[in-house]
């Protein structure tokens, strides 16, 4: 069965602090792996990943995917509030277009 | 980047109703796909609406509960039918607008059954 797992669940930090975000997945017919934010309702696009080890960067944020060990991570540096959020993971596989998501991972930036 | 519209916003809605939400994309799309959010859950996929042909839903969830309409390449609508308070949630339509295969959402029904 597909799955996708974020961890951490939760976590606190403060501003100016960089956090690490990881998602691991198992997916049949691996197509890409995409990262949302999620502050109210919709989640919106941050970065999609296909190949391994190219990393892909705006801003403050910055992500890579490592199809042979099946993760990827997602930085965040000099956080400020404004990065409070639930990040999501998703990957898509079997070239459906279909997203499996991860459980979220919410972030909480502290003044 | 794409504008996808969802109507209405939100909705208080009694049980036993049902309710249409309407998704609309600024562009063409092969494929669009409604999600249920749960509160302080994950997205799941619903179905796959395409157009021209019948919905493929996910696992647990079935036509008569969800029946969705895909008119033409940038409209689709998905009603919750006989709601309980078990269908609260929020509901988000995506579609990979583009041409492209990033998927974006629209802002989704927030939806609360009483």
């Amino acid at each position: 069965e597909d799955k996708v797992v974020q961890s951490p669940l939760s976590l606190v930090v403060h501003e100016g602090d960089t956090v690490t975000l990881n998602c691991s997945y198992e997916v049949t017919n691996f197509r890409s792996l995409l990262w949302y934010k999620q502050e109210k309702k919709a989640p919106t696009f941050l970065f999609m990943l296909t190949s391994s080890g190219i990393e892909k960067k705006s801003g403050r944020l910055s992500s890579i995917l490592d199809k042979k060990e099946l993760f990827s991570i997602l930085n965040i540096t000099a956080t400020q509030t404004g990065d409070s959020a639930v990040y999501l993971c998703a990957v898509e596989g079997s070239n459906t277009g279909k997203l499996i998501f991860g459980q979220g991972t919410t972030l909480q930036v502290k003044p | 980047s794409a504008v996808i519209s969802q109507k209405p916003s939100r909705d208080i809605c009694q049980r036993g109703t049902s309710l249409t939400i309407q998704c609309q994309v600024d562009s063409q799309v092969t494929m669009m796909f409604w999600y249920r959010q749960q509160p302080g859950q994950s997205l799941t996929l619903i179905a796959t609406a395409n157009q021209g042909s019948e919905a493929t839903y996910e696992s647990g969830f079935v036509i008569d509960k969800f029946p969705i309409s895909r008119p033409n390449l940038t409209f689709s609508t998905l009603t919750v039918s006989n709601m309980s308070p078990e269908d609260s949630s929020i509901y988000l339509c995506s579609g990979e607008v583009g041409g492209g295969e990033t998927q974006y959402f629209g802002p989704g029904t927030r939806l609360l059954v009483l």
